[in-house]
């Protein structure tokens, strides 16, 4: 099974930061990638496909790079309902296994 | 487009239990089905996927033989299933469809999650 990391496990920022997250596959998993946001009490909700595509609807604010085993969520500008825990998710082969999360919150 | 899952369920250890995914506003059989576990505190763990068209299942190595996922097509539901509860199996349940038809890509559609509660 391919073991996903995350870095850092939480963070606090102040608003209108920079924000990175980052994601590492132990093996590699080209840009089969994604990116989640969950808010307490909340389902997943999709940012991020392929390493890099934006979902629709979601801000211009959230990026994502990478492709192998390293990737990065930027969150630019950051603003007080970005406070959430985001997860990235491997889909190159089954299991289709999580990062452990990091959580981010506001100063 | 949604999922709809089934509500709170509080069960005793070694009950069996069926929980319910009811998609609508697509063609069901047209879209895997994935489901999901969070337990109190922790993180995201990938259970297991459904192929609704032909019931195609494959499970998480930790999950597989602990549940039983299935859907019946003319109700456009999916089910998670466990013949027998473990405290330990106390978390909420997500149920999910991939953007894409007929293939696995990003997980856009949630369903609100089912609280599981297993206790003596």
């Amino acid at each position: 099974d391919i073991q996903m990391t995350q870095s850092p496990s939480s963070l606090s920022a102040s608003v209108g930061d920079k924000v990175t997250i980052t994601c590492q596959a132990s093996q590699d998993i080209s840009d089969f990638l994604n990116w989640y946001q969950q808010k307490p009490g909340k389902a997943p909700k999709l940012l991020i496909f392929e390493a890099s595509n934006l979902e629709v609807g979601v801000s211009s604010r959230f990026s994502g790079s990478g492709s192998g085993t390293h990737f990065i969520l930027t969150i630019n500008s950051l603003q007080p309902d970005d406070s959430a825990t985001y997860f990235c998710q491997q889909f190159e082969n089954l299991p289709f296994s999580f990062g452990p999360g990091t959580k981010v919150e506001i100063k | 487009v949604q999922l709809v899952q089934s509500g709170v369920a509080v069960k005793k250890p070694g009950e069996s239990l069926k929980i319910s995914c009811k998609a609508s506003g697509y063609t069901f059989a047209n879209y895997w089905i994935a489901w999901v576990r969070q337990m109190p505190g922790s993180g995201l763990e990938w259970m297991g996927i459904i192929a609704p068209r032909d019931s195609d299942t494959r499970y998480g190595p930790s999950f597989q033989g602990q549940v039983t996922i299935s859907v019946d097509k003319s109700l456009t539901t999916a089910y998670l299933q466990w013949d027998t509860l473990k405290a330990s199996d106390t978390a909420m349940y997500y149920c999910a469809r991939p953007r894409s038809e007929l293939g696995v890509d990003g997980f856009d559609i949630w369903g609100q999650g089912t609280v599981v509660t297993v206790s003596s």
